[in-house]
């Protein structure tokens, strides 16, 4: 499973796009970039995931650079609930993720 | 999505007795499950993969005698911490493998443990 750096924490202003950077320079051939998040005392939330190419759904766009060593999480409009730890996690085909420390996104109005 | 239902929420029990934790696939079958745990300010640490079926598979430095997992469904898995102390107290999470080509991971609520 690929190690994954992140920055410790992030600010951004409400209404602005998020970008949240990550580094998988281990990462397999095989392995998927998932990105979760998770507020205070509850559960991971899933975001979006990738392999190669680039991704978007109705909470973020995944942007993965071509030689895969590193990926961006887009969130296009901040809101003050988007504050949360932010997790890039690398998944083989065990399924199981193991998890880094994240970036602390905090979005101030 | 997928839900996955853990329960109890919170937990509050005197040293030296056992506490058990559900966790539930309620709208899709897991035949893997995992279990964490999170300390406070730090981040989710794996602490075992539970297979429908067989044993679980436990990560290094993890005491299986101690945190014994039951996966006897496609939908329920039970982490029991037996004789727990303080030293226990944590944030414990489970996840359930969704099914499908691109398998994602959906976590429980979590539950929080406080061993007095």
């Amino acid at each position: 499973d690929a190690k994954t750096t992140q920055p410790t924490s992030m600010d951004c202003a409400e209404g602005r796009a998020a970008n949240l950077p990550c580094n998988h320079s281990t990462i397999s051939g095989n392995e998927y970039v998932y990105w979760y998040r998770q507020i205070h005392s509850q559960g991971p939330q899933y975001i979006i995931h990738g392999l190669k190419n680039n991704e978007t759904n109705e909470m973020a766009s995944l942007i993965i650079t071509e030689d895969r060593k590193s990926s961006t999480l887009i969130l296009p409009h901040a809101t003050l609930r988007d504050t949360a730890v932010y997790y890039c996690v690398g998944s083989g085909n065990t399924g199981k993720l193991i998890f880094g420390q994240g970036t602390t996104l905090q979005v101030k109005p | 999505g997928a839900v996955v239902s853990q329960h109890p929420s919170w937990v509050i029990c005197k040293s030296g007795t056992s506490v058990k934790i559900e966790c539930r696939s309620l709208d899709f079958q897991a035949t893997t499950m995992f279990w964490y745990r999170q300390f406070p300010k730090q981040s989710l640490m794996l602490m075992a993969t539970s297979n429908e079926g067989s044993k679980a598979t436990y990560e290094q430095g993890v005491e299986k005698d101690k945190f014994l997992i039951n996966h006897a469904s496609l939908t329920l898995s039970t982490l029991t911490v037996t004789s727990a102390h303080p030293e226990d107290s944590s944030f414990y999470i489970c996840s359930a493998l969704g099914g499908g080509p691109d398998e994602k991971l959906f976590f429980g609520s979590g539950t929080q443990l406080s061993v007095l």
